[in-house]
């Protein structure tokens, strides 16, 4: 079975301009994670879904950042518009749970705004 | 304060050391994760805790609960050894219920 499915892998964007990233987790998996990484950093939680329910955003930028998790299955995240800040590493991870359960993680997709 | 503290934050060891990478939590827990990453971003999980020691080939991990603190050993180190090592802890309480809570990760680099 695939894992966490994401892409694109890479992405360089001019600043101001709009991206997104897509994920697909492991079938079944009700808890889905975007986190950001930046270098020489560990992840930092943007959003947390649980099925189509985001039960935890507080670390998500809503003026340029948005999640959406249709059906509760594929997730995509976009910023609009990027700024040179913005550049990192962008993970989904999904588990089956919270409690007890272990996360799986996408490889990422590297984002460079320039 | 950070969370979760990982020592040593780089790590450069020759082949066929054993490797020691050291994690602390100040919250409580119902899971931690030892995670590899390697260069290119993908993390794959290694090991979840939540108590004792779990053994997988060359890796073990342990974890102490009374004292919030956990290691990961690697036995006769190999240079494929070599990525930034991440422990992440699944927090219980307050608004972070259920979240991964990151260390900053531990670079090891094992030469030949």
């Amino acid at each position: 079975e695939a894992g966490v499915v994401q892409s694109p892998r890479y992405k360089i964007i001019e600043k101001k301009q709009p991206v997104a990233f897509w994920c697909n987790p492991i079938s079944g998996h009700n808890t889905l994670y975007w986190y950001r990484q930046n270098l020489g950093q560990g992840p930092e939680l943007l959003i947390r879904y649980e099925n189509e329910e985001a039960v935890d955003d507080s670390q998500l930028p809503k003026d340029r950042f948005s999640a959406e998790r249709l059906k509760g299955v594929d997730s995509t995240l976009k910023i609009q518009p990027a700024e040179l800040g913005d550049s990192a590493v962008y993970l989904c991870a999904s588990s089956l749970g919270q409690v007890g359960t272990e996360a799986f993680f996408g490889q990422g997709t590297r984002l460079t705004v320039v | 304060k950070n969370e979760v503290e990982q020592s040593p934050q780089n790590l450069t060891a020759q082949e066929g050391e054993f490797i020691t990478i050291n994690c602390s939590y100040s919250v409580g827990i119902s899971a931690l994760h030892w995670l590899q990453q390697h260069p290119g971003g993908g993390i794959v999980s290694l090991f979840m805790l939540s108590s004792g020691k779990k053994k997988h080939g060359r890796l073990i991990a342990t974890i102490n609960i009374q004292e919030k603190h956990s290691s990961l050993h690697i036995t006769a180190s190999h240079p494929r050894d070599s990525a930034v090592y991440i422990c992440a802890v699944r927090s219980v309480y307050g608004g972070s219920q259920g979240n991964l809570i990151f260390g900053k990760g531990t670079k090891l680099s094992v030469k030949p």
